[in-house]
């Protein structure tokens, strides 16, 4: 069946550390996105990218960073920069069009 | 710059009681409107989606919503909600043929809570 992979789905990390969450996705869908997901607050626009090699910051970009060397993967990295990195971060694919998204499982990161 | 407003953050409703979840954007422009589901533990999931034409639709399990362009809204409605619907609820717009990758912004969510 075709889906988001993404992993793993709990993560801890100490305080300071750089921590990369994994998205992959046999869709063929060209775009991808990161949101992160907080209580009360929906889901935030991290990065997102339309092709491979290219990407672009979303509305809450800083302390984070990706990659998109292959179709198929996303990974996002959060950095000892992003200062309230505990969340439940989604990953999801498009195909290049106006269309809804489909979602992985998620990825929750707990920083201590 | 675009915004979802969803204003019914946590809702409780008994079994067979009337649903309606608030949705609104403040995008001039045409849009396409979603609404998602997350139940407990699993992926988020789409309900419906709105892209032209009849602006009342029907999505999977019993929900529909409808768009009123001069309301700038897109409430979910069920005619009458089952234990099984406890989830919380996402509206997303995304603005229409922009040429770039297809960006969903998400409204801040609604949980519901449905009691027997």
């Amino acid at each position: 069946d075709g889906g988001i992979t993404q992993s793993p789905k709990y993560l801890f990390r100490k305080e300071g550390q750089n921590v990369t969450l994994s998205c992959e996705q046999n869709l063929n869908h060209d775009a991808m996105y990161w949101y992160r997901q907080d209580p009360g607050q929906g889901l935030r626009l991290i990065y997102y990218s339309q092709i491979v090699n290219d990407f672009q910051k979303g509305d809450i970009a800083e302390g984070y960073s990706v990659s998109r060397e292959k179709k198929e993967s996303f990974p996002l990295t959060v950095t000892s920069a992003q200062k309230n990195p505990t969340a439940f971060y989604l990953c999801a694919s498009s195909r290049d069009s106006p269309d809804g998204y489909t979602f992985g499982s998620g990825t929750r990161l707990t920083v201590v | 710059a675009q915004s979802v407003s969803q204003h019914n953050h946590h809702v409780i409703l008994s079994e067979a009681a009337s649903l309606e979840l608030g949705c609104n954007y403040s995008y001039g422009g045409t849009v396409n409107l979603f609404w998602y589901v997350q139940y407990p533990g699993q992926h988020l999931q789409l309900l419906l989606k709105y892209f032209s034409g009849d602006p009342l639709v029907k999505g999977i399990k019993g929900f529909e919503a409808e768009f009123i362009k001069s309301k700038f809204s897109f409430n979910l409605r069920k005619p009458s909600v089952q234990w099984s619907d406890t989830a919380e609820y996402f509206c997303a717009v995304n603005r229409y043929g922009t040429g770039t990758a297809s960006k969903l912004t998400f409204g801040t969510g609604t949980r519901l809570q449905v009691t027997l």
